[in-house]
């Protein structure tokens, strides 16, 4: 298994509560991706790293920031969490896009806004 | 928005029998690709296929793509229980990511 961490697995907070998920990757690849999951919605892309400090925004990048000051960590923050929020967030891992540009998933991060 | 359809949204077979799920997309595409997720669980990737291939095979797993339709092919034949997942197309429009469908549940039924 590739060596992906999240963390934390589970939340539940509160709406206008900032929230910071991480992902923690071992395998030295350039591109890290944040992608939540929703019923009826597949997975879609909120932020993606491309490297070190660089970053690029998603589908659905309203609400989130990121940051990413190591190769081996990309924070995912929610500065005032809503409701619209609440869904299963994924991270994943890639050496390089295109023609093998497999991705690796962590397991998830459940956020619960109430 | 790019992201592409699937078809059925679910899907209940009996043990052994072949499972056909398809995959939409709406503008041109370097590859595509097939994950499966089993339940609470990160995504894995099945297999790829490029723009200029029309079929490849991995093991159970036959995918077939049609450029002209904008369209895919995921077979699994000989089902087991341990296929029961969900499965996903992702597209890579050379952009650096890649954007996935909607997902086809898959049942086996032992």
């Amino acid at each position: 298994d590739a060596g992906i961490t999240q963390s934390p697995r589970h939340k539940v907070t509160e709406t206008g509560t900032p929230v910071t998920l991480r992902c923690h990757q071992t395998e030295n690849h350039r591109y890290m991706y944040w992608y939540r999951q929703d019923p009826g919605h597949g997975l879609r892309l909120i932020h993606y790293s491309y490297g070190v400090k660089d970053t690029d925004k998603g589908e659905v990048s309203d609400g989130y920031s990121v940051s990413r000051s190591k190769t081996e960590d990309f924070l995912l923050t929610l500065e005032s969490a809503t409701s619209s929020q609440t869904s299963v967030y994924f991270c994943a891992i890639s050496p390089q896009p295109g023609d093998t540009g497999e991705l690796f998933f962590g397991e998830g991060s459940r956020l619960t806004v109430l | 928005s790019q992201q592409g359809e699937e078809d059925p949204q679910a899907l209940s077979i009996q043990e052994g029998e072949n499972a056909t799920m398809n995959c939409s997309y709406k503008t041109s595409i370097n590859n595509l690709q097939w994950y499966r997720q089993n339940s609470g669980r990160g995504l894995v990737h099945l297999i790829l296929i490029r723009s200029n291939e029309r079929e490849k095979h991995s093991g159970r797993l036959r995918v077939t793509l049609d450029t002209s339709k904008k369209s895919s092919s995921l077979l699994i034949t000989a089902s087991r229980a341990a296929d029961t997942a969900s499965y996903f197309c992702a597209h890579d429009f050379g952009n650096e990511k890649l954007t996935f469908g909607t997902g086809t549940r898959l049942t086996i039924i032992p």
